[in-house]
C-alpha cells in the first residue's frame, strides 16, 4: 500500500550515460514534484508537474527531462549524466499545488 | 527570493525533555508551512502542515506554530523520546507550487 513509489532505489553509473528514474502515486494526487537533495543535504525543487503540465522547471540544465503520461506517474530521464548529478532524488506528489506533500523513498544516483 | 533558515543546525536533548526547533523565512507571502521528520538514508515524512491562514497544528506530542508576519515557526515536540532522533526539515510554500527548504535540524535524544 505504498503511496510514492520510486524505482530503483540506487542507482550506479558512469559518466555520459541515460538514465531514468521512475516515480509512481497511489494516492489520486494530481500533482507532482521532482527534488534533488546533494551530499550536504539541502534539498531544493526540481520540477513540478500539475494534471500532466509542466507549472515548474527551477533553472535545471535540459539534460533532464521529465515525463508525465498519466496523473499517477512523473518520470525523470537523464541523459549525459555528469559527476555533479551524483545525488539523491525524490519524487512527491499532493492535492492542488499548495496543499501537503508526501514523499517517495528516494533514488541515490551515483555516476563514477 | 524566498529564503529559510533553521536554528539551530544539530541539536542534543536527554530523553524527557521538551524542545523546539525554529524556522524563519524572508517572505511573508506564503500559501502555507510544512514541518518533515527525515531519518538517516531515507524519505521525508510529513509531520504537520500549517496553512498561511492558520497560527498552529498539533499532531500528538508535535505542536507546530506560525508567525507571518514575523516570518516564523516553531516546532514544539512535547517528552522527547530516543525515537524522535532525526533531522527536522521546515518548508516553505509559496507562488503556486514553489517551495524553499531550510537545511535541517538534526536532533539526538539520548536515553
Amino acid at each position: 500500500d505504498t503511496a510514492v513509489s520510486q524505482t530503483p532505489k540506487y542507482l550506479v553509473t558512469q559518466m555520459g550515460n541515460d538514465k531514468s528514474i521512475k516515480c509512481e502515486q497511489n494516492l489520486g494526487h494530481d500533482t507532482m514534484y521532482w527534488y534533488k537533495q546533494d551530499s550536504k543535504k539541502f534539498l531544493k525543487i526540481m520540477f513540478s508537474y500539475n494534471n500532466k503540465e509542466l507549472i515548474i522547471n527551477e533553472t535545471v540544465p535540459n539534460r533532464f527531462s521529465p515525463k508525465s503520461p498519466d496523473k499517477a506517474h512523473l518520470n525523470l530521464h537523464i541523459n549525459s549524466l555528469e559527476l555533479g548529478d551524483s545525488a539523491v532524488y525524490f519524487c512527491a506528489s499532493s492535492h492542488g499545488r499548495v496543499s501537503e506533500q508526501y514523499f517517495g523513498p528516494g533514488t541515490r544516483l551515483t555516476v563514477t | 527570493k524566498q529564503e529559510v533558515t533553521q536554528i539551530p543546525a544539530a541539536l542534543s536533548v536527554p530523553e524527557g525533555e521538551n524542545l523546539v526547533l525554529n524556522c524563519s523565512f524572508t517572505d511573508s507571502a506564503i500559501y502555507n508551512l510544512q514541518w518533515f521528520r527525515q531519518d538517516p538514508g531515507k524519505g521525508l515524512t510529513s509531520l504537520l502542515l500549517i496553512q498561511s491562514s492558520q497560527r498552529e497544528q498539533t499532531s500528538g506530542r508535535l505542536n507546530a506554530s506560525l508567525d507571518k508576519s514575523s516570518g516564523r515557526s516553531t516546532l514544539y515536540i512535547a517528552a522527547s523520546q530516543p525515537g524522535d532522533s532525526a533531522t527536522y526539515l521546515c518548508a516553505v510554500f509559496w507562488d503556486a507550487g514553489k517551495s524553499t527548504f531550510g537545511d535541517g535540524t538534526t536532533l539526538t535524544v539520548k536515553p
